[in-house]
């Protein structure tokens, strides 16, 4: 079975500063993350993913993750916050081994203040 | 270009009702998926399409819920005997073929069972 773990309900920056949202993964197989956006009344918008080769990924909106096998992670950065990022974020997984839907995590709310 | 619709937006029903949701996935994708969100779940994986093969039902919660997609594009998700459980937003998302392709999302359907 696969999983992914966010353990942070809600994780608050200042405007301008480095954020950083977290996520752990559990898969057999290789694994594939996903971050996915979600704002206020609004669907799901894709982010960023990894699925093989360089360990920093690049996405929309100035956002970057880190695939760390070892530590079977794949947190969310971005050197500098805005406002406007404040927003729930999920984490997800699939595998080339197992269930090619998504497996989420339960979600991360981030909270910028001005 | 035009991304994933759904309709209804909103349904409100009565307990014991059937509900028919629906999801036009973006022209030329080849997968699509069903999702549930709630508040207690979080984002559950449902049912999962990809071009004629089998469709992965393992996520779907009972024998009360059925999905169909028809010509290989739009999807209706089929909720029988409704139960106030079942309330929740459905997520339908498209990826232009399965793993690893991003997935795009719809707005979701708001289900109601009162």
């Amino acid at each position: 079975a696969q999983s992914v773990a966010q353990p942070e309900d809600q994780v608050n920056v200042a405007e301008g500063n480095p954020l950083t949202v977290k996520c752990t993964y559990s898969v057999s197989g290789n694994p594939y993350l996903f971050w996915y956006v979600q704002y206020p009344n609004r669907g799901l918008q894709f982010l960023l993913k990894y699925i093989t080769g360089d360990n920093l990924v690049k996405g929309s909106y100035g956002f970057e993750a880190e695939f760390n096998k070892s530590q079977t992670s794949f947190h969310l950065k971005k050197p500098s916050a805005l406002v406007s990022d404040s927003a729930l974020y999920f984490c997800a997984v699939s595998t080339d081994t197992g269930r090619r839907a998504l497996t989420f995590g339960s979600g991360t709310r981030l909270q910028v203040q001005p | 270009g035009a991304g994933v619709s759904q309709s209804p937006s909103n349904k409100v029903t009565e307990k014991g009702k059937d509900v028919e949701l629906r999801c036009d996935p973006i022209s030329g994708h080849t997968a699509l998926y069903w999702y549930r969100q709630s508040l207690g779940q979080g984002l559950e994986f449902l049912i999962y399409f990809q071009g004629n093969s089998a469709p992965d039902k393992s996520g779907l919660p009972s024998d009360r819920f059925s999905a169909e997609r028809t010509g290989g594009s739009v999807s209706t998700l089929t909720i029988q005997r409704t139960q106030q459980e079942d309330s929740a937003v459905y997520l339908c998302a498209s990826s232009l073929r399965d793993w690893p392709y991003e997935q795009y999302f719809g707005p979701g359907t708001r289900l109601t069972v009162t």
